[in-house]
């Protein structure tokens, strides 16, 4: 088990709501990466963090915004969700730059949005 | 920007047979290329990784091939066993970090007893 923690595992919005999905990273790890994955998808990149700044974008709207706290752990935040926001949230945390040799995920938070 | 195409979408494969799945990457930046397994309800596990520098890697029954030139690299998977059944993700990076991965539309693989 990676020391990847995400919370809560599931949750289930209205449209038009907002949500944060929270994410502990690995110990030491300072690089936070948020991915979504639809239902029968590959994960999608949506932005990282590292050392409180975003460091890298994919392509999702502004209403996908994001932060990283001194500790390392970061949140995802979602404004005016819609139907296809429905997906699983994962979080990678992984050491800087040439430290990078491995992503360690953590189990994801599964959003529905009816 | 980066697009990963995987296939196959699906791949049955009886107990102690070979598995092979296949990935194509469009960005010739890239230039790293881990392969993740996934559980049903678990998080992405990597497997298996392989950088530009180099056109082979092997772990145990786990292997990967890379050809830069045709943009495409590929995972094999020999004497499988049940426990191999799950979904297999290929990603790429053009970072040479595990970082910013672009993923496939993932392989589900089962094998059969």
């Amino acid at each position: 088990e990676t020391g990847v923690t995400q919370s809560p595992t599931h949750l289930i919005k209205t449209r038009g709501q907002q949500v944060t999905l929270r994410c502990s990273s690995q110990s030491g790890h300072n690089t936070v990466s948020w991915y979504q994955q639809a239902l029968g998808q590959g994960p999608q990149f949506i932005f990282q963090y590292y050392r409180e700044e975003e460091n890298g974008r994919g392509n999702f709207p502004p209403r996908f915004s994001g932060l990283q706290f001194p500790n390392y752990s970061s949140e995802l935040n979602v404004n005016a969700l819609e139907l296809d926001d429905s997906a699983l949230y994962l979080c990678a945390s992984s050491l800087p730059g040439h430290l990078n040799t491995e992503a360690f995920f953590g189990q994801g938070t599964r959003l529905t949005v009816v | 920007g980066e697009n990963v195409e995987q296939h196959p979408s699906t791949l049955s494969v009886q107990e102690g047979d070979s598995a092979v799945i296949k990935c194509t990457y469009s960005d010739s930046a890239s230039n790293y290329f881990p392969w993740y397994k996934q559980e049903l309800g678990k998080r992405p596990q990597l497997i298996i990784d392989i950088r530009s520098n180099v056109g082979e890697k092997k772990d145990q029954r786990i292997a990967v091939t890379l050809n830069k030139t045709a943009k495409h690299f590929s995972l094999h998977i020999t004497e499988t066993q049940p426990e191999d059944s799950a979904v297999y993700f290929c990603a790429a990076s053009r970072s040479g970090t595990a970082s910013k991965l672009t993923f496939g539309t993932g392989t589900r693989l089962q094998v059969t007893l």
